[in-house]
């Protein structure tokens, strides 16, 4: 019932810009794209969520095209601390309310 | 404000015993999640509720059961439990109906052996 597609992993150094992209075909013309990061024996955290074009925070910053079919989560100037796994989330057309969570990107930060 | 509590936060089993795990949040959310978490694997929805007295099933409901009496409680119930239950437990309770903004819970980690 996986939604969203992302990388598995990938590696990034201190201070580099990390982009992860998610592809989400079936995308609903009200649903928004949310990602959220979670580290080890913790649950899920809310980064940031967006429509269209482009949202940002003190976080990141979340791009999508007009088609709505994928979305770029942009966390600049990585640290040590951003190691986590990052999910791309969206609403389901589908199946109503129900939200499901994709496999998660791995990203790991290397000094 | 508390956001989300769960309880127990770990818990091991015998396998065909029964438990519920509690989840309360106090952000009068209508939305609320019950998902699992297996080693090293993303989250899987088990149930989901969208208000008060009204209950769905996700994408892994057997073997588990829900009620939500109350907008704040939304428990969940092992009953038989197996050693394929292993794993953590996470609620959520989610923002609106376009938004999905959704505050977790620390978790309940569940051994069955």
């Amino acid at each position: 019932l996986a939604k969203t597609t992302q990388p598995i992993s990938m590696d990034s150094y201190e201070g580099q810009e990390v982009n992860i992209t998610c592809s989400h075909n079936n995308i609903a013309t009200n649903d928004y794209i949310t990602w959220y990061q979670q580290f080890p024996s913790q649950g899920p955290r809310f980064i940031i969520q967006g429509y269209k074009t482009k949202v940002t925070n003190e976080v990141a910053s979340l791009f999508i095209p007009a088609d709505r079919k994928s979305s770029t989560l942009s966390l600049p100037r990585v640290s040590l601390s951003d190691t986590a796994v990052y999910y791309c989330l969206v609403g389901d057309r589908n199946a109503g309310n129900m939200l499901t969570f994709g496999g998660g990107t791995r990203l790991m930060v290397k000094p | 404000n508390a956001g989300v509590t769960q309880t127990p936060k770990f818990r091991i089993l015998k396998i065909g015993q029964s438990m519920t795990l509690q989840c309360t949040q106090d952000m009068n959310h209508n939305y609320m999640y019950w998902y699992r978490q297996d080693p090293g694997m993303g989250l899987k929805l088990i149930y989901y509720s969208v208000g008060a007295g009204i209950t769905d099933k996700g994408e892994v409901p057997n073997g588990y059961n829900v009620s939500r009496s109350t907008t704040e409680d939304f428990p969940l119930r092992l009953e038989l439990a197996a050693p394929s239950q292993t794993s953590v437990y996470f609620c959520a309770s989610r923002v609106g109906l376009h938004s999905y903004e959704q505050y977790f819970g620390p978790g309940t980690r569940l051994t069955v052996t």
